[in-house]
């Protein structure tokens, strides 16, 4: 079955900082995989997702994230934190077949952003 | 569109009440998922439909645990009887073919 792993539950920035959130995947084929962000009490909202065309994807709200194969990773990366980025992130990659395709989470990582 | 429409957004219940919460997909989807989110274990797939079959429910927790989707545009998660660690945040989700996932806004239940 396919996993992920987001290394780090807490991450705290100062805002106009670089905010980078890792994430690692297992996947015995090409994945999909997907970054949400959820604001407190709050739905789950996609930022990007990959789904194995460029391996750079851009996302909303100045987001990015890198697909790199050799190292089974997918961290996304802003250049210049925001107060308003404080959120959780969530990381997942797709699986299934026949176009039944589930997502499957990780843990989760909680960004803050102080002044 | 009025994205995947969740209710309730709040339930208390007691002990051993039944619970339902409800679910309408985005017209067109025909993908259905509900998701349960804790402190403890994150996000996780209870059961997921394709074309109004369920597909995957390996996720059920217990047989307390029911899910239904009678058509298109509708599906019910139930427990009963309701326990206090049942108490999460309940997401559906809906997913199209050539379209990504759109989540809910969550029920957050409260078991006491």
């Amino acid at each position: 079955a396919q996993s992920v792993t987001q290394l780090g539950s807490h991450v705290s920035v100062s805002e106009g900082a670089l905010v980078l959130l890792r994430c690692n995947y297992s996947s015995s084929v090409p994945p999909y995989l997907f970054w949400y962000v959820q604001y407190p009490n709050q739905g789950l909202q996609l930022l990007l997702k990959y789904t194995s065309a460029a391996t750079l994807v851009k996302g909303i709200n100045g987001f990015e994230a890198e697909f790199k194969k050799s190292e089974t990773s997918f961290h996304l990366t802003k250049p210049s934190a925001h107060m308003s980025d404080a959120a959780e992130y969530f990381c997942a990659v797709s699986e299934g077949s026949g176009g039944y395709n589930k997502l499957i989470f990780g843990a989760g990582t909680r960004l803050a952003v102080h002044p | 569109d009025a994205g995947v429409i969740q209710s309730p957004r709040h339930e208390v219940t007691e002990m051993g009440q039944e619970v339902t919460l409800r679910c309408k997909p985005i017209s067109g989807h025909n993908s259905l998922f509900w998701y349960r989110q804790t402190m403890m274990r994150g996000l996780e797939l209870l059961i997921y439909f394709n074309n109004n079959v369920p597909i995957d429910d390996s996720g059920m927790p217990e047989d307390r645990f029911s899910a239904k989707m009678p058509n298109a545009s509708f599906s019910t998660l139930k427990i009963q009887p309701s326990e206090p660690r049942d108490s999460a945040v309940y997401f559906c989700a809906s997913k199209g073919e050539a379209s990504g996932y759109t989540f809910g806004s969550g029920t957050r239940l409260t078991v006491v």
